[in-house]
Formats: structure tokens, sequence, C-alpha cells
């Protein structure tokens, strides 16, 4: 089954700084990549979302990457803001739908 | 946009009691739902696959005489949690959706005392 590996686990950032997050993943059959985060005890809020047959996405501050030949997908955070501190989880699914998550990254923004 | 209803949001149980805990899509029909375990400062770990109609398919290392998971209509999916230990205690969430984006649920603490 699929697996997503994900690094850093923790990051801390100067406010104005930018942030990158990596992901990997193991099935190549995986073809949608989205990016969530998470406040503390809520449901995962989607930010950014990729599809298998585009090779870059950005929404505002907001970017992310995929490189299908090294399965590998990273999110990239402009301008960090202190509300931008959150947990981060990225994930992987294939045709069979499931949804399979990264291990987090915790970031932190100081003023 | 698609809206998933999860109940309860929190619940407290005495240690060898059952929980449910119910998933309802509000505005769509969800023949899948994908049901969720989250442990404090861990990332969330696909428990089990609920079809409509048909029996749940369990990820490897999940009991499922443990966790029993019913999807009887294509609204509504539930999770039991039986003889819950305070091991189980743990944030569940569920989850709709494929390849065009996902639905989750508002999870529920459960907490075995």
């Amino acid at each position: 089954g699929e697996n997503v590996e994900q690094h850093p686990s923790t990051l801390s950032v100067q406010e104005g700084d930018s942030a990158v997050i990596k992901c990997t993943y193991s099935d190549s059959a995986s073809n949608y990549f989205p990016w969530y985060k998470q406040e503390l005890g809520k449901r995962p809020q989607l930010i950014i979302d990729i599809r298998s047959n585009v090779g870059e996405k950005k929404d505002q501050r907001i970017a992310v990457t995929l490189n299908k030949t090294a399965k590998h997908f990273s999110l990239h955070i402009t301008e960090t803001q202190p509300e931008d501190s959150a947990v981060y989880f990225c994930a992987a699914s294939d045709n069979t739908d499931k949804l399979i998550f990264g291990t987090g990254t915790r970031l932190q923004v100081f003023p | 946009g698609a809206v998933v209803s999860q109940h309860p949001s929190r619940v407290i149980c005495k240690s060898g009691t059952s929980v449910k805990i119910e998933c309802r899509s509000l505005d769509f029909q969800a023949t899948t739902m994908f049901w969720y375990r989250q442990f404090p400062k861990q990332s969330l770990m696909l428990m089990a696959t609920s079809n409509e109609g048909s029996k749940a398919t369990y990820e490897q290392g999940v009991e499922k005489d443990k966790f029993l998971i019913n999807h009887a209509s294509l609204t509504l999916s539930t999770l039991t949690v039986t003889s819950a230990h305070p091991e189980d205690s743990s944030f569940y969430i569920c989850s709709a959706g494929g390849g065009a984006g996902y639905t989750f649920g508002s999870g529920t603490r459960l907490t075995v005392v």
C-alpha cells in the first residue's frame, strides 16, 4: 500500500520568511496530492492540492510542486505570517480513493 | 459545498462499554466513507473504508471485531468502538470523497475512563 513520508517534523521560521515542507510517496499509481492545515482538535482544512498531470500549482502565498519521477511533492509558503502556525499534512491517493497522510509538520512562525 | 456531519463531537465512556460514532453526508450520496484515528501529536491513520451495502475493508492491524463499521445507506456510516479501553481514547474522524477532493467530518474526541 501507499506510504507517505514527510519532513521536517517541526519547522520554525521568522515572520516574512518562506517555509518548505517535503513529502515522498511510494505508490506510483497515486494521482492526487492534497495539503491540509489542521488546528488542534479540528478537521483537516484543504489549503492546496495538485494532480499528477500538473507539475506546479500556486495560490497566492502557497504553492505546491510535484515530481512524479522522483515521487515527491513539496509545499511552499512565502511571506509567512503568525497565523500560518499550525500542523500541516501532505497526503496521497490513488484510484482506490484511499487517502494516506504524511506524518505531519508543526510550523511555528515567530513575529 | 459537500458537508459531512459527524456526531458526537465528544464522548466520555467507561471502560468496557461501546460507543457509536455517526457520519452523515448532508447534501450528497457517499457510497464510500473513510474512517481515521488520530492520536495526540500524530498523523491521521486510515482505519477502514466503509462501502454502502457491503462489508467494510480494514487496514492492516485494525481489529474488525473491535471497530464495527456499518454503511447501511448512501448517507450514513457508523463506527462502533466495542468494549472500549483507555488505549482507544483518540480523535476519530470520517471522510468522504475521492480524486476530486475529500470532505471531512468534524471529528469525535473519545475518552475512555
